[in-house]
């Protein structure tokens, strides 16, 4: 079956690099669809950050855009999220997650991973 | 576009009947909404996809309805794991945006 697996540190300081990656399994990335980031800060909602298609083409959420990178590798069937200038508003647990292909909501995720910004 | 979920926290006994509502800024394609259930700890679970159909494995107690602005979320018969946050969302504008979540809890 298909699963997601987010990787990366867990603590990242203040005005530096936010740099995970999402291991997929059970579904070959070029096969379609989109795939996202979504972060929720503890105790609160869920905010979509972006996607990527497989060809690369990537969507942001226009409240991070300036600051957020997605890139896709089909060699590894994996996808990353990079995001830079961090705060302490970074601190969220991140996802990752495969669209239903035309449908635009969020089948598969991963089970996230908890990055916090702090010196 | 602005999603707007009610009520905040819904208190409820195992058995009675849950309805939740969202509520949208502006008009959403209905293909492009979804209901979420997620639990302490745990991702996100997709509960309904297109306003009205259900996810695989969904129990049919679960059903959406709503088109518009206006949808909601019916579980018919609460069972003692249904008690957890859900939220909506809908895609828009080639992005995507959340509720701020109804909270389910046990009376």
């Amino acid at each position: 079956q298909v699963q997601l697996q987010e990787s990366g540190p867990g603590l990242v300081k203040p005005s530096e690099t936010l740099s995970l990656t999402c291991n997929v399994s059970g579904y070959s990335i070029s096969s379609g669809t989109f795939w996202s980031w979504i972060r929720q800060p503890p105790g609160k909602g869920l905010e979509w950050i972006g996607n990527i298609y497989h060809s690369g083409n990537p969507y942001y959420n226009p409240s991070l855009k300036s600051r957020v990178t997605l890139s896709v590798d089909t060699s590894k069937n994996q996808f990353s999220l990079k995001l830079n200038s961090v705060t302490a508003a970074d601190t969220a647990i991140y996802y990752c997650a495969r669209d239903l292909w035309g449908n635009y909501c969020f089948e598969y995720w991963g089970q996230g991973v908890l990055v916090t910004v702090s010196s | 576009i602005v999603l707007t979920q009610s009520p905040g926290t819904l208190t409820l006994s195992p058995g009675e009947r849950a309805t939740l509502s969202c509520r949208a800024s502006q008009t959403v394609i209905s293909n492009y909404f979804s209901w979420y259930q997620q639990k302490p700890g745990q991702a996100p679970r997709l509960l309904i996809y297109g306003a009205s159909s259900r996810a695989t494995g969904i129990p049919d107690r679960f059903s959406g309805s709503g088109s518009g602005t206006d949808f909601t979320l019916t579980i018919s018969r609460l069972e003692p794991e249904d008690f957890a946050i859900y939220y909506c969302q809908q895609y828009g504008n080639t992005w995507y945006t959340f509720g701020q979540g109804t909270k389910l809890e046990i009376k």
